[in-house]
C-alpha cells in the first residue's frame, strides 16, 4: 500500500463516548497532519506532527482532542466525550517534511457520526 | 476569521471551455500556494501549486496566477472536461510548518 490508509472509513459513535481514529501515512514521510472537514465547509488544520513531536496543537478544538504518533508511523487522534458538533470527516495527510512545498498525500478520511 | 476564501460555492462550464476558479487571501505572510481537488468519499489530491516569488505556474492544463498585492490567485483549466467535475480547495501556507489553511472549496461541474 503505497497511499496514507485511516481507519475505521465510518464511526458512529454515541454522544459522551470516547473515540480513536487511526492514520498510517506513507513509509518514510516525516510530516503527518490531521484536518476535519464539517459538512459543507472547507478543511480545517488541527494538528501537525514532526517526527512523533507535535509543535503546534493549537488547532485542536478543544481539550476533549488529543492526538499522539509513535515510531515515526501511526498517528491517533481521540476524542473524548463526543458532542454532536464533533461531526466531520477527519483527514489525515503526510509529506516528506515540513517543507511547503512537499506535496501533502491525504487518506480517504473517517466520517464521524455523533448521535 | 476565514484567512483563505472561496467565495464562489459552485461553477459549471461546458466541456472545451475555459473554468476560472478563484481564491482570495487576508494574510499577507503567506508564502505558497496551493490547488487540491476533491472527489466524493476521497481525500483531497494535489493539483498545482505556487511560490510566492512568482506570479504563474502552468501544468498541462492547468495555470495558477498569483497576484500579490491583490491578495488573489486563481486556477484556469483549459479546455475543460468532464472527468475535472470535483470539488477543488485553495490553500496557503507559511512559515514551512506545512500547515495549510484551505478555503471552502469551489463545485466545479464540467458539463459534456
Amino acid at each position: 500500500g503505497a497511499g496514507v490508509s485511516q481507519s475505521p472509513s465510518n464511526k458512529v459513535t454515541e454522544k459522551g463516548k470516547d473515540v480513536e481514529l487511526r492514520c498510517d501515512p506513507i513509509s518514510g514521510h516525516t510530516a503527518l497532519y490531521w484536518y476535519r472537514q464539517r459538512l459543507g465547509q472547507g478543511l480545517e488544520f488541527l494538528i501537525y506532527f514532526q517526527g512523533n513531536s507535535a509543535p503546534d496543537k493549537s488547532g485542536l478544538p478543544s481539550d476533549r482532542f488529543s492526538a499522539e504518533r509513535t515510531g515515526e508511523s501511526v498517528s491517533t487522534l481521540t476524542i473524548q466525550r463526543t458532542q454532536q458538533e464533533d461531526s466531520a470527516v477527519y483527514l489525515c495527510a503526510s509529506s516528506l517534511d515540513l517543507r511547503s512545498y512537499n506535496e501533502q498525500f491525504f487518506g480517504p478520511g473517517t466520517r464521524l457520526t455523533v448521535l | 476569521d476565514q484567512q483563505v476564501k472561496q467565495n464562489s460555492p459552485s461553477l459549471s462550464v461546458q466541456e472545451g471551455r475555459i473554468s476560472i476558479l478563484n481564491c482570495d487571501y487576508t494574510n499577507s505572510m503567506f508564502d505558497y500556494f496551493l490547488w487540491y481537488k476533491k472527489y466524493p468519499a476521497e481525500g483531497p489530491t494535489f493539483l498545482i501549486s505556487i511560490s510566492s516569488i512568482k506570479d504563474k505556474n502552468e501544468d498541462g492544463r492547468f495555470t495558477v496566477f498569483l497576484n500579490k498585492s491583490a491578495k488573489h490567485l486563481s486556477l484556469h483549466i483549459v479546455p475543460s472536461q468532464p472527468g475535472d467535475s470535483a470539488v477543488y480547495f485553495c490553500a496557503a501556507s507559511g512559515s514551512n510548518t506545512g500547515k495549510l489553511i484551505f478555503g471552502q472549496g469551489t463545485t466545479l461541474q464540467v458539463k459534456p
